[in-house]
């Protein structure tokens, strides 16, 4: 099974700060990685799959890059609305797997 | 506008089945591979099970497979997901998403909740 490893677990930063999250494959999986963020009470959504594409209707500020074991999401400056968990998930093999979230909060 | 809605969740003994469905409105179902994603409450997400567009072929976690069934219906756009043998760890939010296959879970509905307990 592909092991996702988020760091850090919790980021506490304020608006209008830039946001660095990190996502690491304990194997290849090329650019099978997807980000997705979660608020509470709500169902995930679709950021960024593919490594690098932002999903239909998500802002530019939200980019994603990396390939191989070492991904990256990147908020270029961050609103209010941005702070929420994120996750990472992987689909180059089954099991998917997702990592376990990094909790990104209001400083 | 896509709409996934799930339904069929509730309180069961461990031991028990549960029949979950989703149903799908807004884009092509049967063009989509679809899947069932869970979260444990206060947890992290936990992928299930997918099946894809035709509903020949299926994967599994470890963790549910020979008691969980993922199967579809394109006549009716509905997924399902039949639990059996349930176990108190299996109680979470789940989840229907689009994808999953050969590409990301880009919808999502908003979940039902499973609860397992005596």
């Amino acid at each position: 099974e592909i092991v996702l490893t988020q760091s850090p677990a919790t980021l506490s930063l304020s608006p209008g700060e830039r946001a660095t999250l990190s996502c690491r494959a304990s194997q290849s999986i090329s650019s099978y990685l997807a980000w997705y963020q979660q608020k509470p009470g709500q169902a995930p959504r679709l950021l960024i799959y593919d490594a690098s594409n932002r999903a239909n209707g998500i802002p530019a500020r939200f980019s994603g890059s990396g390939s191989g074991t070492d991904f990256t999401l990147t908020i270029s400056s961050l609103e209010p609305e941005d702070f929420a968990v994120y996750y990472c998930q992987q689909r180059s093999d089954w099991p998917r797997t997702f990592g376990q979230g990094t909790k990104l909060e209001i400083k | 506008e896509v709409q996934l809605v799930e339904s069929g969740g509730g309180l069961v003994r461990p031991g028990g089945s549960l029949i979950l469905s989703c149903a799908a409105s807004g884009f092509t179902f049967n063009s989509f591979a679809m899947s069932w994603v869970r979260q444990a409450p206060g947890k992290g997400l936990d992928w299930v099970s997918s099946i894809m567009n035709g509903g020949g072929s299926t994967n599994y976690a470890d963790s549910v497979k020979g008691r969980f069934t993922i199967s579809r219906d394109n006549s009716k756009n509905t997924l399902y997901l039949q639990m059996n043998s349930l176990r108190v760890e299996d109680t979470a939010i789940y989840y229907c998403a689009t994808g999953g296959w050969s590409g990301p879970n880009e919808y999502w509905g908003q979940g039902t909740l499973v609860t397992v307990s005596s």
